[in-house]
């Protein structure tokens, strides 16, 4: 299976640009990269999802790089309101739909 | 993106007794995931609930544990048997949009504390 890395913890001040590292090295071709967050006491919620190219919506924007080997989940202005867990997640084994989550990285931001 | 619906919320059990947990899904999809998150934890994928078929459960859950029903495309259940201190965990069900990307949606998931 596909695994990524992510650091534990990371902190921001508010209203600043955060940078949310992601190793996926055993990437394979097919397998998009998702990114899901998780409020306090809320289930994750889906923030972004990529191929090869970078991507931006309403909530990030997310960079991929060149080899896909790795990503970074931006926040343009982090707030209050962006303090959780963030997961980033590769497909499970080839023709499945499952997902399997890593450790993912608690982001704390300062006022 | 679908809205799913668990039910309880929230329970809190006495060892050696089972409790379902039940997903209700506002659209049909072909397969809805069942993960675990242990206190402080992330999440671990319990199994794969599939209509009409036995579910695929993943190293280290088995059925007589976990035992899941899949009756139609937009209901599951997932029932924690003969419950310990250790089954205390937040209960979650997924769904994917079963295309391309397969975005996922979870429910808010139910917190059992087994006492």
């Amino acid at each position: 299976d596909a695994k990524t890395t992510q650091p534990n913890s990371m902190e921001s001040n508010e209203e600043e640009p955060v940078h949310l590292p992601c190793n996926h090295s055993t990437i394979s071709g097919t397998d998009y990269i998702h990114w899901y967050r998780q409020l306090p006491s809320q289930g994750p919620e889906y923030v972004i999802h990529g191929l090869t190219s970078n991507v931006n919506n309403r909530m990030a924007s997310l960079a991929i790089a060149e080899d896909r080997k790795s990503s970074t989940l931006i926040l343009h202005r982090a707030t209050l309101r962006d303090a959780a867990v963030y997961y980033c997640i590769l497909r499970g084994p080839s023709g499945t739909y499952k997902y399997i989550f890593g450790t993912g990285t608690r982001l704390k931001v300062l006022a | 993106s679908a809205v799913i619906s668990q039910k309880p919320s929230r329970d809190i059990c006495q060892r050696g007794t089972s409790l379902t947990i039940q997903c209700q899904v506002d659209s049909q999809v072909t397969m809805m995931f069942w993960y675990r998150q242990q206190p402080g934890q992330s999440l671990t994928l319990i199994a794969t609930a599939n209509q009409g078929s036995e579910a695929t459960y993943e190293s280290g859950f088995v059925i007589d544990k976990f035992p899941i029903s899949r009756p139609n495309l937009t209901f599951s259940t997932l029932t924690v048997s003969n419950m310990s201190p250790e089954d205390s965990s937040i209960y979650l069900c997924s769904v994917g949009t079963e295309s391309g990307a397969n975005v996922l949606t979870f429910g808010a998931g139910s917190r059992l504390t087994v006492l």
